[in-house]
């Protein structure tokens, strides 16, 4: 069973600083991996999609990369701002058109 | 060009009630599915539907049911709502197989008091 766990479960920054989001997995047999974002009581924002084959993935300040053989991914938000406090989830599809499994995220407070 | 859309955004009901939560996919995509979230949780899978069948289902109980119209768009129903029930519901659409991902609403807050 796949399971995906995402520590810290809570982080802090001052604005300005980078941002290093961490999500890991059990099963390395996966379709793709996509982070979003979740501001409080809303639905979710997709940030990045990596597929299988890829290594990393790039969309303005922030990059993710994937690492199947070590179980881990890791989103990097760079010079980050009070507008990305949010929280961050990550989730994994094992084969093409299969359920998305989450891990509980990240909740992120950028300080001005 | 609309996104997932879900009705309604806020509702709250009465323990022993049903609820019938509503979702339309983006155009063009056949497959949605339900996740339900708890507060300070990520969300958890409830039911996948494609060309309206079922294609898959979490570990959620019988009170729990969904169908798919021939438009695409999506019910979720609850039976028999218990205060756990209380939480985001989620609607995610797709192309099958799409390797751009799920795209979700903005949810369905569920209060049961």
């Amino acid at each position: 069973k796949q399971e995906v766990t995402q520590i810290p479960a809570a982080l802090s920054v001052p604005e300005g600083e980078n941002l290093v989001l961490n999500c890991s997995f059990t099963d390395s047999a996966i379709y793709n991996l996509q982070w979003f974002r979740q501001d409080p009581g809303k639905g979710l924002t997709s940030l990045l999609l990596i597929q299988s084959s890829q290594r990393e993935q790039t969309s303005g300040r922030l990059n993710a990369s994937l690492d199947k053989s070590s179980g881990r991914s890791t989103l990097y938000i760079a010079a980050s701002q009070p507008g990305d406090s949010a929280t961050y989830l990550c989730a994994l599809i094992k084969a093409a058109g299969n359920k998305l499994t989450f891990g509980g995220g990240t909740r992120v407070l950028v300080k001005p | 060009d609309a996104g997932v859309t879900q009705s309604p955004t806020h509702l709250i009901k009465t323990r022993g009630q049903h609820v019938t939560l509503r979702c339309s996919p983006i155009s063009g995509h056949k497959s949605v599915s339900w996740y339900q979230q708890v507060l300070g949780q990520g969300p958890q899978f409830i039911f996948q539907y494609y060309e309206k069948e079922e294609r898959g289902r979490g570990n959620f109980p019988d009170r729990f049911s969904a169908r798919q119209f021939p438009n695409y768009s999506s019910e979720l129903n609850v039976n028999a709502l218990l205060l756990g029930d209380s939480a985001l519901y989620l609607c995610a659409s797709s192309f099958v197989g799409d390797l751009n991902g799920y795209t979700f609403g903005s949810g369905t807050r569920l209060t049961v008091v």
